[in-house]
C-alpha cells in the first residue's frame, strides 16, 4: 500500500460526459502528479502540483483540469469526453525535499468512455 | 525538458537467464530513479541514484548510474517469474517527473 488513495477505481461514462477523479497524497507529501496511461502505453505526465499551486504542465487537454486543494487531495476534471479519454489514470505523490523526489502512486482510476 | 529513452522496449528473457535495461539522455540528469509496474497494476518506486557511477543493489536487481550522468541501467540475474512487468526509468526536472517509455519483460518458464 503506497499510502495514495485514489476515488473511484473504475468509471464507465457516455462521451460528452464530464466526470472527476479523487486523489488523496500521502501524509506529509505536499505534492500531487497526474499522468495517464493509455493502453500497453507509457505515462504521460498531465499536470503537478505543489502545496496547492500548479507548478507544471505536461501536454494536457484543455478539456481537462485539475486542482489541489488546502487539504493537500487533488481532484482532476475531464469534460467532454471522448473515446480516446479511454485510460489509466493514475495519481502520484511525492515528498518533493531536495533529497526526497521519489513518487508514490495510488492505484489508478480506470475510465471507459462509451 | 530533459527526456530519457529506454531500450529495449521488450525484453522476453528465459526463466533463470540475465539481462540489462537502459535509461539514456542527452542532457545530464540530477538523479535517475526506476519503477517497475506489475501487469495491471501501478507504478512502484525501486530505487534512485544520484551520485556519478553509483551502484545499488536490491537482491538480483542491480542499478547504475553513469560517470556523465547521463545513462543508467538495471541489471536483473537469475530472472523469475516475478520480474514479469514493465520497468521505467524517470527523472525529475523542475517539478515534473518524466518517464521513459518503459522496457516489459515477460518470462518463459
Amino acid at each position: 500500500d503506497s499510502g495514495v488513495t485514489q476515488t473511484p477505481k473504475h468509471l464507465i461514462t457516455a462521451t460528452g460526459q464530464r466526470v472527476t477523479l479523487r486523489c488523496s497524497p500521502r501524509s506529509g507529501d505536499l505534492s500531487v502528479y497526474w499522468y495517464q496511461q493509455s493502453l500497453d502505453q507509457g505515462l504521460q505526465f498531465l499536470i503537478q502540483y505543489y502545496n496547492g499551486e500548479e507548478r507544471a504542465k505536461g501536454n494536457i487537454l484543455e478539456r481537462f483540469s485539475a486542482q489541489q486543494f488546502p487539504d493537500l487531495h487533488s481532484e482532476l476534471n475531464l469534460s467532454s469526453l471522448e473515446l480516446g479519454d479511454s485510460a489509466l489514470y493514475f495519481c502520484a505523490s511525492s515528498p518533493h525535499t531536495d533529497k526526497s523526489t521519489e513518487a508514490f502512486f495510488g492505484q489508478g482510476t480506470r475510465l471507459t468512455v462509451v | 525538458g530533459q527526456q530519457v529513452m529506454q531500450i529495449p522496449q521488450y525484453q522476453h528473457v528465459q526463466e533463470g537467464e540475465d539481462f540489462t535495461t537502459y535509461c539514456n539522455s542527452s542532457t545530464t540528469l540530477s538523479n535517475i530513479q526506476w519503477y517497475k509496474q506489475r501487469p495491471g497494476g501501478h507504478p512502484v518506486f525501486l530505487i534512485q541514484l544520484v551520485k556519478s557511477g553509483e551502484v545499488k543493489k536490491q537482491k538480483r536487481l542491480t542499478f547504475q548510474f553513469g560517470e556523465a550522468k547521463k545513462n543508467s541501467s538495471l541489471h536483473i540475474t537469475a530472472t523469475q517469474t516475478t520480474d514479469v512487468g514493465t520497468y521505467f526509468c524517470a527523472t525529475p526536472n523542475d517539478y515534473k517527473l518524466s518517464f521513459g517509455a518503459g522496457t516489459t519483460v515477460t518470462v518463459r518458464a
